[in-house]
């Protein structure tokens, strides 16, 4: 069974500062993807930044990054120069890609609250 | 405008009432999902289609029925609602041209269910 585990409930970050989000997961498919999304206080949920399992390179989007590591089945999300805005909860995600038992669901963790102190 | 909307944004509800959730979409996209979130915890996926003739069934169907009446609108119901349906629900549309079928969620529709 597909799982996704974040173990810091909260964060703190300095203004500018950059943080680190920690996720590790568990699955038997041989080709997934890992997502992470930000849920702002208002309640919608936005894309982040995606992670193939077989890409070479760690994916990176503006100021997020994705710390990729396969052999320990990890998928760390890193903002740089945190932002006021950053505030949020984070979720990290997972799913099967096509062909490999892709049955459309994303599989969540129970997120990370991080809070950017000015 | 919102590329995916969902209607109406809040919802309270009595024990026992049919309700009905809608989501449409205009980015084009050929899946569409419905999820729900409780206080402190992650997304739960509840209906999914791959296009308008497919639906399939989530981790937590029970309760709760979907229809797909277009390529952009996929609608959820609570037939009878009940007190622990009282949640945040999302809609989600992807693309299965795109490599990563990455997921675009909704505003969310939040429905308290008394």
């Amino acid at each position: 069974a597909q799982k996704i585990t974040q173990t810091q409930p909260g964060m703190f970050v300095q203004e500018k500062e950059a943080v680190t989000l920690d996720c590790t997961y568990d699955t038997s498919d041989p080709s997934y993807g890992l997502f992470w999304y930000k849920q702002p206080s208002s309640g919608e949920m936005i894309f982040l930044i995606y992670q193939g399992s077989y890409d070479q390179q760690n994916a990176t989007e503006g100021r997020y990054s994705l710390n990729f590591q396969k052999a320990r089945k990890s998928a760390n999300l890193v903002i740089s120069a945190s932002q006021l805005g950053d505030s949020a909860m984070y979720f990290c995600a997972m799913r099967g890609l096509h062909g490999s038992g892709n049955t459309g669901k994303l599989i969540f963790g129970q997120g990370t609250t991080l809070q950017v102190k000015p | 405008d919102a590329d995916v909307t969902q209607t109406p944004r809040n919802r309270i509800t009595k024990t026992g009432k049919r309700i009905m959730l809608e989501c449409s979409q205009t980015k084009g996209h050929d899946r569409m999902y419905w999820y729900r979130q409780d206080p402190g915890l992650g997304l739960r996926l509840i209906y999914y289609s791959f296009d308008v003739k497919d639906i399939n069934k989530g981790e937590i169907s029970d309760g709760y029925s979907v229809s797909r009446q277009a390529q952009a609108k996929f609608s959820l119901s609570l037939e009878s609602a009940i007190p622990n349906q009282t949640a945040l629900y999302f809609c989600a549309t992807s693309d299965s041209r795109d490599r990563a079928d990455t997921q675009y969620f909704g505003p969310g529709t939040r429905l308290t269910v008394l």
